[in-house]
């Protein structure tokens, strides 16, 4: 799986936009960039994911680089219920459906985003 | 609620003993993960199934296995247990279309005396 690269830890005000960088120099051109939460003693939740356009939804925005060797999740007013570590993970696609076979998550450290009220 | 459910929540048990954590999947998804999260080496995946087949393995041990039911549930054996093994233990869902999202319930906390 290629590699990416976070901040360790980040910290933000309250009802402030927060970008949360992701370095994937090695991503290959049919790589997902997918992210993912984890709030304090809950197992990880979906947040977006995309594949070259920028993308949104109700919790956040994706923005990717034109090289796609960088990403950045922007959470446009912050909560401290968005406080959690971030995780962003590369995922390879499935030419052809086979049950999910390539469909594990492969985490990495994460980034601890900290919410200041 | 991710419609994935675990049990049980907590599990406190000695060293050598073996114990079983339960999965039930949210209805309709076909694929089940198991992931373990400890301190020292975060968020790892184990295996998955596929409606009832073992379809990828991870950093699973040996002393570890895990099998998927007919109704979809799944139960990870964890046997010979050491204090190592001292975990979160996560079960994660999917449907079959491509690129699908995973669902994490919500994780049993291993302790191993």
């Amino acid at each position: 799986d290629a590699k990416t690269t976070q901040p360790n830890s980040m910290e933000s005000n309250e009802e402030e936009p927060v970008h949360l960088p992701c370095n994937h120099s090695t991503i290959s051109g049919t790589d997902y960039i997918h992210w993912y939460r984890q709030l304090p003693s809950q197992g990880p939740e979906y947040v977006i994911h995309g594949l070259t356009s920028n993308v949104n939804n109700r919790m956040a925005s994706l923005a990717i680089a034109e090289d796609r060797k960088s990403s950045t999740l922007i959470l446009h007013r912050a909560t401290l219920r968005d406080a959690a570590v971030y995780y962003c993970i590369l995922r390879a696609p499935q030419l052809k459906y086979s049950g999910g076979s390539n469909y594990k998550l492969t985490f990495g450290k994460g980034t601890l985003l900290t919410v200041n009220p | 609620d991710s419609g994935v459910t675990q049990t049980p929540k907590h599990l406190i048990t000695a060293t050598g003993q073996r114990v079983t954590l339960r999965c039930s999947p949210r209805s309709g998804d076909l694929s089940v993960y198991w992931y373990q999260q400890s301190l020292d080496q975060g968020l790892q995946f184990l295996i998955q199934y596929y409606n009832g087949e073992e379809r990828a393995k991870g950093n699973i041990l040996e002393r570890f296995s895990a099998q998927q039911f007919p109704d979809l549930h799944s139960e990870l054996n964890l046997s010979s247990l050491e204090l190592g093994d001292s975990a979160l233990y996560f079960c994660a869902s999917s449907g079959s279309a491509y690129q699908e999202t995973q669902y994490f319930g919500p994780g049993t906390r291993l302790l191993v005396l």
